[in-house]
């Protein structure tokens, strides 16, 4: 069975200092995919980064940079910065290869206070 | 390139009654998938179809059901709603590979049942 799990349900910072959002993912296929979405106020998810389990390279995207660990079966994002346009929920999704079923966390909902 | 464009936005329904929600999903995408969104439940899958085939399902009753057009347009219907029907639906669709791709969201359409 596949599961993510999104321990931090509510994180609040101040803005300008740097927030990592935790991911862990349960799976036996070998081959998966991780991804992380925002979900602003108005509902709609945004994509932010899709990884393959075989890529285990951190990505940096601006601000954001993701940490792909398959020996602790995590995939974090990293919020250098914070502006208080990132406040949302984020949620990170794991699909496998075959299909499009996405399996999400419950979300961590970020507040970046001004 | 438009995105994935969901009708109506917000709905209010009576227990009891049916209601079909629709989805244009961004051009040349032909799956399309649909999540409803509970804050008790988060996010979860209810089917995805693609060339008009419904590919997976997710775990919902029968009164759950969608469809695709040729189009890929898509519709889901959900009879005899009850309070707990009360969520954001969101659909989704991506490129025409067949896994690990990623998904795009509309802004969801509110449901509300009375």
């Amino acid at each position: 069975a596949q599961k993510v799990t999104q321990a931090q349900t509510e994180i609040s910072v101040v803005e300008k200092e740097d927030v990592t959002l935790d991911c862990v993912y349960e799976t036996r296929d070998t081959t998966y995919y991780l991804f992380w979405y925002k979900q602003p106020p108005s509902g709609e998810l945004v994509f932010l980064i899709r990884r393959n389990s075989f890529d285990e390279q951190n990505e940096i995207s601006g601000r954001y940079s993701w940490n792909f660990q398959k020996s602790t079966s995590s995939f974090n994002f990293t919020i250098t910065a914070s502006q208080v346009v990132d406040s949302a929920v984020y949620f990170c999704a794991l699909t496998r290869n075959t299909g499009n079923q996405f399996y999400f966390g419950t979300g961590t909902s970020l507040t970046v206070i001004p | 390139k438009a995105g994935v464009t969901q009708t109506p936005r917000y709905l209010i329904k009576t227990r009891g009654q049916q209601v079909t929600l629709s989805c244009s999903p961004i051009s040349g995408h032909r799956s399309v998938s649909w999540y409803q969104q509970t804050p008790g439940q988060g996010l979860q899958f209810l089917f995805e179809y693609f060339s008009e085939t419904q590919r997976n399902k997710g775990n919902f009753p029968g009164r759950f059901s969608g469809r695709q057009f040729s189009n890929s347009r898509s519709e889901m219907n959900v009879s005899t709603l009850e309070l707990g029907d009360s969520a954001l639906y969101l659909c989704a669709s991506s490129p025409p590979r067949d896994s690990g791709n990623t998904i795009y969201f509309g802004e969801g359409s509110w449901l509300t049942v009375v």
